[in-house]
């Protein structure tokens, strides 16, 4: 399962509320990645990052944040929370198969479910 | 645009009763295709990676293949067991790996 664990796994927030999701990996995996899952939306990535401090936008990022001040331990923060954000959100990390191939496959910790009311 | 696209929605079988899942794709150079089964509440897991037209791998019941346009989970004699949402992935040549998931295939056998 590669080692990725999430925290909290359920939280109840209410809107306007700044809320922090970790998630920790414990094989030094350089990329790490941030998706949510909605119904109808499939998985859909947030954030990604390809090394310590270094970070890049994904497709639905707008109203969050990451940061990686280490390898193992990849934020995603939520600076004000909405209602729209309420969703299952996936961490993901990928091993490389082969240096130079291209070739991964990204594995997925078990989910944090947020609710905004 | 890349863009993966999942057929049927939903499927529902009879124990023994072999079928298909589609995954149509465009993708501007096709580093992989990626299949994944999600069991409720938890995390998609890993099932195949298919990198070149031509390919196919083989797991349990399934057996995943794949052309320049689309792939196919190949389910033969499914048990129960083999319920649940089944997630297609593509990723395109670059930097970051970035990967984008079709809504998945929710497959149901009945004993």
């Amino acid at each position: 399962d590669a080692g990725i664990t999430q925290s909290p796994r359920h939280k109840v927030t209410e809107t306007g509320t700044p809320v922090t999701l970790r998630c920790h990996q414990t094989e030094n995996h350089r990329y790490m990645y941030w998706y949510r899952q909605d119904p109808g939306h499939g998985l859909r990535l947030i954030h990604y990052s390809y090394g310590v401090k270094d970070t890049d936008k994904g497709e639905v990022s707008d109203g969050y944040s990451v940061s990686r001040s280490k390898t193992e331990d990849f934020l995603l923060t939520l600076e004000s929370a909405t209602s729209s954000q309420t969703s299952v959100y996936f961490c993901a990390i990928s091993v490389v198969r082969g240096q130079g191939s291209g070739r991964n496959e990204q594995f997925f910790g078990p989910g944090t479910r947020l609710t905004v009311l | 645009e890349d863009q993966v696209t999942q057929s049927p929605e939903a499927l529902r079988l009879q124990e023994g009763e072999s079928s298909s899942l589609n995954c149509s794709y465009t993708v501007s150079g096709l580093r992989g295709l990626f299949w994944y089964r999600q069991d409720p509440g938890k995390g998609p897991e890993f099932l195949f990676t298919l990198y070149s037209a031509g390919e196919e791998k083989e797991k349990e019941r399934l057996k995943a293949t794949l052309t320049k346009k689309e792939s196919f989970l190949h389910i033969t004699a499914p048990k129960p067991e083999d319920s649940a949402t089944y997630l297609c992935a593509v990723q395109a040549g670059g930097g970051g790996f970035k990967t984008i998931f079709g809504a998945g295939t929710r497959l149901f056998v009945k004993a």
